[in-house]
């Protein structure tokens, strides 16, 4: 499978617990965003990372969420003390950077759900 | 406030006819525009990019880009009931980071038998 890659695809979480979303991105692109998207609402950019690198954060809420790309393996965004209103859907893009006018394919998604 | 907007729907249209969805922008410096179609529950799949002035065609769609209007658009013609999904268009603005997109809210879709 060449596209995004996304898990978990569902994720269910306690308030207070910690929430892990993990993204592969399509195979030689080395660029990848994160955008939320709540229940009846659009997609938010949360943040854009290259390896080693968080380009963009200006999207991510300032406590609780990051998020790394590290050199070998996914990119992972973290939640941690979840509150209900962080259930949402999680996507992940990547893209091979900023030729063809930066083209972003996305992920399935996580769906995270706070009880 | 950089924004992108929608027509908020739901359009409905029977099958064969012409669709036709529309997307402003405020920012004037935006550069690069993406129309995405997301059906119910899943995530938003890349059908078509413009990045000048005019028409450009693929297949059943095309996308028309009007710089000096802030505006662009969708057209999808001889409709069908597998094109039924939330349409969102998206908007890449030189000058800022170049990865982030700004999203409208989408507008959705739906062709009628």
């Amino acid at each position: 499978n060449a596209g995004v890659m996304q898990n978990p695809r569902h994720l269910v979480r306690r308030r207070g617990q910690e929430a892990r979303l993990r993204c592969s991105p399509m195979k030689g692109h080395s660029h990848v965003y994160w955008y939320r998207q709540l229940p009846e609402e659009g997609l938010k950019f949360m943040v854009y990372l290259q390896k080693e690198n968080i380009i963009d954060e200006s999207g991510m809420p300032k406590e609780r969420f990051s998020a790394e790309f590290p050199k070998e393996g996914p990119s992972i965004l973290r939640i941690q003390q979840v509150v209900r209103g962080d259930s949402a859907a999680y996507f992940c893009a990547s893209s091979p950077g900023t030729e063809r006018g930066n083209e972003q394919f996305f992920g399935p998604g996580t769906r995270l759900t706070v009880l | 406030q950089k924004e992108v907007e929608q027509n908020s729907g739901p359009l409905s249209v029977p099958e064969g006819a012409i669709a036709s969805l529309n997307c402003t922008y405020s920012d004037r410096v935006s550069q690069s525009f993406f129309w995405y179609r997301q059906y119910s529950g899943k995530s938003p799949e890349l059908i078509m990019s413009i990045y000048s002035n005019g028409d450009k065609e693929d297949g059943r769609f095309t996308a028309q880009l009007n710089k000096a209007s802030q505006y662009v658009s969708l057209l999808i013609r001889d409709s069908q009931p597998s094109d039924s999904a939330t349409y969102l268009c998206a908007v890449n603005i030189r000058g800022s980071t170049l990865g982030r997109l700004y999203f409208g809210r989408g507008t959705q879709l739906t062709v009628w038998p």
